[in-house]
């Protein structure tokens, strides 16, 4: 089965850059989606289909993808951002979706 | 707006059946999206469980599909979850959620999520 690889942590000083990476056999032919989860609540999309970003989320999270890795980047970082990030991608070889384990971002 | 709520028993004894609905408003279950099943065992990651289309067309985990079974009411804009055979790993929050619809050929992304119900598998 396909395995996304996510660090488990990652953390950041207020205003600074967060890179979350999510690594994955031939991720590059894969569409990478992106949610933020914070304590107590469901899921939410932050990025879709690689680089593109839903309504309401801020312009300081992109993605893109390189190689084997796909990355989260958020800008200009708040205390808010603090959460736990996932990457999905589909398993196109047979239909299934597939979560990284997930990476937890602490705003120092 | 689009809004999807679990339903269903907080605890299931072991090696018995998880049933859950989710209702959904805001939206048709008849459209042309996918329905989906997500848990997070506590502390844990997130785990795919299974998608249903409301023709009744089903995909599920590999790791689950001899436990899983998902089904569609129209009529209540419900779809529901069974899983047999619980055991104590299966204790989790389960999110019942809205796959978007696809723009192209490229799999799209989940756009609606309920607030997640807790089962807890104990005797």
């Amino acid at each position: 089965s396909y395995i996304l690889t996510q660090p488990p942590s990652v953390s950041v000083a207020p205003g600074k850059t967060a890179r979350i990476t999510c690594g994955g056999n031939n991720i590059g032919s894969k569409s990478v989606h992106w949610y933020q989860q914070k304590p107590g609540q469901a899921p939410v999309l932050v990025i879709y289909y690689d680089n593109d970003r839903p309504s309401g989320i801020p312009e300081r999270f992109s993605g893109s993808k390189s190689g084997n890795t796909a990355t989260l980047t958020i800008s200009r970082v708040e205390a808010g951002d603090e959460a736990d990030y996932y990457c999905q991608v589909c398993d196109t070889s047979n239909d299934h979706w597939v979560f990284g384990g997930g990476t937890k971002l602490t705003v120092l | 707006q689009v809004h999807l709520q679990e339903s269903g028993p907080g605890l299931v004894k072991p090696s018995g059946t998880l049933s859950l609905t989710c209702t959904v408003s805001g939206a048709s279950i008849s459209s042309d999206n996918w329905w989906t099943w997500v848990r997070q065992s506590p502390g844990k990651g997130l785990e795919w469980i299974g998608e249903i289309f409301h023709s009744g067309r089903t995909n599920y985990n590999a790791s689950l599909k001899s436990r899983v079974s998902m089904s569609v009411d129209k009529s209540e804009s419900q779809f529901s979850l069974r899983l047999t055979s619980v055991t104590a790993a299966d204790t989790a929050i389960y999110f019942c959620a809205r796959v978007s619809v696809p723009g192209g050929e490229l799999p799209p992304p989940i756009d609606y999520w309920g607030q997640g119900a807790l089962v807890t598998v104990s005797s």
